[in-house]
C-alpha cells in the first residue's frame, strides 16, 4: 500500500462548480497535512495546511481532516480555469526524524 | 509564506559535466532542505535530506557519490550533479523546512531544469 494515496485523475469540473480532492493516507500517527497546487512545469506552491480534524477554510479553498478514517481531502468553491493543476496531497510522517511524503497528484481541469 | 529561491533556473551542459544547483532560503532559517527530482508528467521524487552541518540522507536508489549535497549553512543547500549524463535531465527542485511556527512546513524553490546533451 502506498504512503499516500490519490486518484491520479483528471478530474473535470465545469467552471463554478465545486471540485472535490481526496487523500488517504496510511501512517496513524501522522499530524500534519498538506495540500500543493502545481502547474504544469513549476514547482509546487503551497495552499492549505491541516492539523487538526475537521474543515479549515481558506478563501475559495476548504481542506477536512479525518485522521480516524486516514482522510484528507480539498474542496475549491466556484472553480476557475486558472484552477486547472496537479494537486499533491502531503503527509508528514516520523521515521526518526521526519518526512514529507507526496501523493502522485490529482489532474484537475476547470472547463470554461 | 516563506521564499525559497533556486539558481540557476536553467541550466544546458554536455554529457561529462558536472552541475552545482544553489537552494537558498531567503526569509527563514532552514536546518533541513529537500531535493526532489521530477521527470515529464510524473510525480516528485525525493532524492536526499540535506541537514545543515552534517550529512545528506539519500533515498534508496539514489546514488550519493553522482548526487553531491552540501549545506554548509542555514540557508544555503548545493546539489551538485557530477559526470551528468542525459538520463539526468530532469526538473530538480529543493524545499526549505521552516520550523519558525512548529508547523514543519515545506516550501518549495522555483526548480531546475537540467538538460544534458
Amino acid at each position: 500500500q502506498k504512503e499516500v494515496e490519490q486518484n491520479s485523475g483528471p478530474l473535470s469540473v465545469p467552471e463554478g462548480a465545486i471540485a472535490s480532492l481526496n487523500c488517504t493516507y496510511s501512517d496513524r500517527g501522522s499530524q500534519s497535512f498538506f495540500w500543493y497546487r502545481q502547474y504544469s512545469g513549476k514547482s509546487p506552491e503551497l495552499i492549505m495546511s491541516i492539523y487538526s480534524n475537521g474543515d479549515k477554510e481558506d478563501g475559495r479553498f476548504t481542506a477536512q481532516l479525518n485522521k480516524a478514517s486516514q482522510y484528507v481531502s480539498l474542496l475549491i468553491r466556484d472553480s476557475q480555469p486558472s484552477d486547472s493543476a496537479t494537486y499533491l496531497c502531503a503527509v508528514n510522517i516520523r521515521t526518526g526524524g521526519f518526512k514529507t511524503i507526496f501523493g502522485a497528484g490529482t489532474r484537475l481541469f476547470v472547463k470554461a | 509564506g516563506a521564499v525559497v529561491s533556486q539558481h540557476p533556473s536553467r541550466v544546458i551542459c554536455k554529457s561529462g559535466t558536472s552541475v552545482k544547483i544553489e537552494c537558498r532560503s531567503l526569509d527563514f532559517q532552514a536546518t533541513t532542505m529537500f531535493w526532489y527530482r521530477q521527470f515529464p508528467k510524473q510525480s516528485l521524487m525525493l532524492m536526499a535530506t540535506s541537514n545543515e552541518g552534517s550529512k545528506a540522507t539519500y533515498e534508496q536508489g539514489v546514488e550519493k557519490d553522482k548526487f553531491l549535497i552540501n549545506h554548509a549553512s542555514l540557508t544555503l543547500s548545493t546539489l551538485t550533479v557530477t559526470s551528468a549524463h542525459p538520463e539526468d535531465s530532469s526538473f530538480y527542485i529543493c524545499s526549505a523546512r521552516d520550523t519558525g511556527l512548529g508547523t514543519e512546513t515545506q516550501y518549495f524553490g522555483p526548480g531546475t531544469r537540467l538538460l544534458v546533451l
